[in-house]
């Protein structure tokens, strides 16, 4: 049981937009920036999304990212393929001092 | 360019010991707070452990908390994680990442493999 929560799949035709929800509670997500990963089969995490909304250099402003409250959501516009894997967000949780993630979101292009 | 290669994963019995270490190259990391997270087969990702810059503060999930040691050292630009008591619930890829000052992980090495099994 993640301590952040996220759906287990979602999926949208290319070209589509596709959101994606994260949940958590004050001591994580309502006190702490959210980021988040994306993760393709035999490939390392790689940043999407960090400080809430902030893109690093080199991803696409395709996707987006937004937080408020306790929730956060990413999103994903103009979907191809090559957007098919695995999506995590992660805080830290000051409560238990300890890092935390979401279950993991698997995105599927159709 | 920044990057992170770990290593010293392997398939080691229920109860043994294993060190993986962690070589960063392209930045200083003393300057850093670095991350150990894994992904077991069939499971998302799970954080395990975090160093300060220093070595002052560490810390560490539930699930290892007493079993594993994260330690560093600055002058070999080389972050380690030595796991003790191992659990076939420890099965997973191990990953060595750069933690940014607001709690991201920015650079990601491409992991080692940590396989407990009798």
């Amino acid at each position: 049981q993640s301590v952040l929560t996220q759906p287990p799949s979602v999926s949208a035709a290319p070209g589509q937009k596709v959101t994606i929800s994260c949940s958590g509670s004050s001591s994580n997500l309502g006190n702490n920036y959210v980021s988040w990963y994306q993760q393709v089969p035999g490939s390392a995490p790689k940043l999407l999304i960090y400080d809430n909304d902030q893109r690093p250099s080199g991803i696409p402003d395709r996707f987006s990212g937004s937080k408020s409250g306790t929730s956060a959501t990413l999103g994903i516009t103009g979907l191809r393929t090559g957007d098919e894997g695995d999506y995590f967000c992660g805080t830290w949780d000051s409560g238990l001092s300890v890092g935390v993630f979401g279950g993991g979101t698997k995105l599927t292009v159709l | 360019q920044v990057q992170l290669v770990e290593s010293g994963g392997g398939v080691v019995q229920p109860g043994r010991s294993l060190r993986l270490s962690c070589e960063a190259s392209g930045f200083t990391i003393s300057s850093y707070t670095i991350h150990w997270v894994r992904r077991a087969p069939g499971k998302g990702l799970e954080w395990v452990a975090l160093i300060s810059f220093d070595g002052s503060i560490k810390y560490y999930a539930d699930s290892v908390r007493g079993r594993f040691t994260i330690s560093r050292d600055n002058s070999k630009n080389t972050l380690y994680l030595q796991m003790t008591s191992l659990r076939a619930e420890d099965t997973a890829v191990h990953y060595c990442a750069r933690g940014t000052t607001s709690g991201a992980y920015d650079y990601w090495g491409r992991g080692t493999l940590v396989t407990v099994s009798s």
